[in-house]
């Protein structure tokens, strides 16, 4: 099964600041049709999880842009330029290249 | 507009069937896939399986030998059934849309006697 390896575990932001979360995936999440399916999500305290980003680096509808995401093969990055108090929360990274799909282990923001 | 809704018995019994549905409304069961996730009390996101919109299904291997997804598309619903349940299977069960793009709010199952 792919591990996925997200770090830090915790991270604490002041609004306004920026910060990065990374998923490192055990092997590529390059599919065979050329897609790359490595999701982010964030679960708000007490709510189902929401998608952030689609495929790397798509932003899903709706969700501001200061939400960023990049990377390939099997490395990837989430950024968040300019964190806001809604921000909060628990991130997820998640692939679906390979079966069985994985999740990150998570990445808890906190806001100073 | 899409929603999916979990429903199913808030506690069960240790040894006992867990059985969840998952009611769909604003798509096609045969146009998306449905996977069920599921989240211990405090902790992360476990993957449990999926249903694909050929009916095609696929499990985590860890819990593929207790585990088993249908569906119905006549009444938009997919169906989890999870046997052998114990204490480390409570935990939130929630269904979601292939690509993760909407989510059922979760219902609660609590494994105890």
């Amino acid at each position: 099964d792919v591990v996925l390896t997200q770090t830090p575990p915790t991270l604490s932001a002041t609004i306004g600041q920026s910060v990065s979360i990374s998923c490192r995936s055990s092997q590529s999440l390059l599919h065979s049709n050329g897609n790359t399916y490595l999701n982010w999500l964030l679960q708000r305290p007490g709510q189902p999880p929401q998608l952030l980003i689609y495929l790397v680096s798509r932003l899903e509808s709706g969700v501001p842009n200061r939400f960023s995401g990049s990377g390939s093969g099997t490395d990837f990055t989430l950024k968040i330029s300019g964190v806001e108090a809604e921000d909060l929360g628990v991130y997820y990274c998640v692939q679906s290249t390979h079966a069985p799909l994985t999740f990150g282990s998570g990445t808890k923001l906190e806001i100073k | 507009q899409v929603q999916l809704k979990e429903s199913g018995p808030g506690l069960v019994q240790p040894s006992q069937t867990l059985s969840l549905t998952c009611t769909v409304s604003g798509f096609s069961l045969t146009s998306y896939n449905v996977h069920w996730v599921r989240q211990p009390p405090g902790k992360g996101l476990e993957w449990m399986g999926r249903m694909r919109y050929n009916g095609d299904t696929s499990y985590n291997s860890a819990l593929k030998s207790r585990l088993s997804i249908s569906r119905d598309t006549s009444k938009n619903q997919v169906f989890l059934k999870m046997n052998s349940l114990q204490t480390d299977d409570t935990g939130t069960y929630y269904c979601t849309r292939g690509g993760f793009d909407y989510w059922g709010q979760g219902v609660m199952v609590t494994v105890s006697s």
